[in-house]
């Protein structure tokens, strides 16, 4: 059974990096099918699609967030992050990682979540 | 952007009931659809992919249906254990997107 757990700051000021990692057991990050994903959810809100990642390194960053993202993957460690640059209170969000099944683009295994907060 | 717009935003009704929610997308999408499901203080869980599969292990009160840009997902007969927040999710096109969510509630 595929397990992810991300991990990182759970309380940030404005302008600083957010960086997340999410690590992978019971499954290897390189297996060929699946992408590596992040997701985020404003308190009492609905799901915001952050990105993908693969375990060659190609990635598909949402517009959305104009250009302030960088995901990358160490498959070394089984794990992959996001890197979210000059933060402000509307980055505040429970952060999720995900596995992405690639046929169905389906979002088949999620970690638990992780709030951050953005506050100065 | 393809926009997903479901309804109801949310629905009380008692066990046992049929519930149907549906997602309408801004444009076709073929059949590229997703649903999920996420109780409160926890991480959504794949119900259907491809508008009309049941992910292994859901039961099978959930199905979906639809094509193009309609779909529908029903709980044929609600259980308690049902009470949560639903979602739709389009892969037709890059970025991917989630509907808005629909609260299903008890009465």
């Amino acid at each position: 059974q595929v397990q992810l757990q991300e991990s990182g700051p759970g309380l940030m000021k404005p302008s600083q990096t957010l960086s997340l990692t999410c690590t992978v057991s019971g499954g290897s990050i390189i297996r060929g099918g699946y992408y590596w994903t992040w997701i985020r959810q404003h308190p009492g809100k609905g799901l915001e699609w952050i990105g993908y990642i693969y375990y060659s390194g190609s990635t598909y960053y949402n517009p959305s967030l104009k250009g302030r993202i960088i995901m990358s993957v160490d498959t070394s460690n089984n794990q992959f992050s996001l890197n979210l640059s000059s933060v402000t209170a509307a980055d505040t969000a429970v952060y999720y990682c995900a596995r992405v099944r690639d046929m169905i683009r389906a979002f088949d295994f999620w970690s638990p979540g992780t709030m951050v907060t953005v506050s100065s | 952007d393809i926009q997903m717009t479901q309804s109801p935003s949310s629905l009380s009704t008692s066990v046992g009931d049929r519930v149907t929610i549906t997602c309408q997308a801004s444009q076709d999408i073929r059949n590229y659809l997703n649903w999920y499901q996420q109780k409160p203080g926890k991480a959504p869980k794949l119900l259907i992919y491809d508008a009309s599969n049941l992910e292994t292990g859901v039961p099978s009160r959930f199905s979906g249906s639809g094509s193009a840009t309609d779909f529908t997902l029903t709980i044929s007969s609600l259980q308690a254990e049902d009470i949560a927040t639903y979602y739709c999710q389009q892969y037709d096109d890059l970025p991917w997107t989630f509907g808005q969510g629909t609260k299903v509630e008890i009465k």
